[in-house]
């Protein structure tokens, strides 16, 4: 719909497990984004990669890993996850410098 | 810190009836706003924006409301849908400092509610 796609739109995770999430734009954007949604709480924007360079790690823990092999995907390694990790993650693109972004429908992340 | 925010968290209309979200923020340099829906098991959907030089945007049912005096947002929808409800967020974009992409910070959400 939004030209975003995201891959498992579910996921139930131990805390030991390793799982990615999976992050395709269709839309000929050049920045990626990562945002943590949690209930009651505003979006938390994780980390940017825009010309497939990561430039901003919004204080994210180690177990979030990132990974921008070009412009239209994005990944997103977990490992070790927390329970207080269990949200609705999501992706979104923009053009460089453009001020609007496009997200994905998110990955529901339950850690276990 | 900087922040943007809402003041009611639930608003509840009925159908035909106009709607204000309303949201406040706090960074003065902010230069750029955004209007967001987000229905149930989606992602956050872009809706109308505004630039810091401008008072007032129309879109087809909506209108964003800039008051940089009271550093206040509103966005009006008029004849309220039941397809309408949803939660919007109002976001301020900060691309201060010569950074080379679009920087997001997020209000916490209304919910709307629209009754038949």
């Amino acid at each position: 719909e939004t030209g975003v796609t995201q891959t498992p739109r579910h996921l139930v995770m131990g805390m030991t497990n390793k799982k990615s999430l999976k992050c395709e734009q269709h839309l000929g954007h050049n920045a990626m984004y990562w945002y943590k949604q949690s209930a009651k709480k505003p979006l938390e924007l994780m980390f940017v990669y825009s010309l497939e360079e990561r430039v901003e790690n919004n204080s994210v823990p180690s177990r979030f890993s990132p990974e921008c092999p070009n412009s239209s995907h994005l990944f997103l390694h977990l490992h070790t996850l927390q329970p207080e990790d269990s949200a609705l993650y999501l992706c979104a693109s923009s053009h460089v410098s453009a001020n609007e972004q496009f997200f994905g429908p998110g990955t529901r992340l339950t850690v276990l | 810190g900087e922040s943007v925010g809402l003041h009611l968290p639930t608003l509840s209309v009925q159908e035909g009836d106009n709607s204000i979200i309303n949201c406040a923020y706090s960074n003065s340099a902010s230069d750029y706003f955004i209007w967001y829906k987000q229905e149930s098991g989606k992602g956050p959907q872009f809706i109308i924006d505004i630039r810091s030089n401008m008072d007032k945007r129309q879109g087809q049912r909506v209108t964003v409301l800039l008051n940089k005096t009271v550093k206040h947002l509103s966005l009006q929808i008029a004849a309220t849908q039941p397809g309408d409800s949803a939660v919007y967020f109002c976001a301020e974009n900060l691309q201060a400092g010569g950074t080379s992409y679009g920087k997001l910070t997020f209000g916490q959400g209304t919910i709307l509610t629209v009754h038949p």
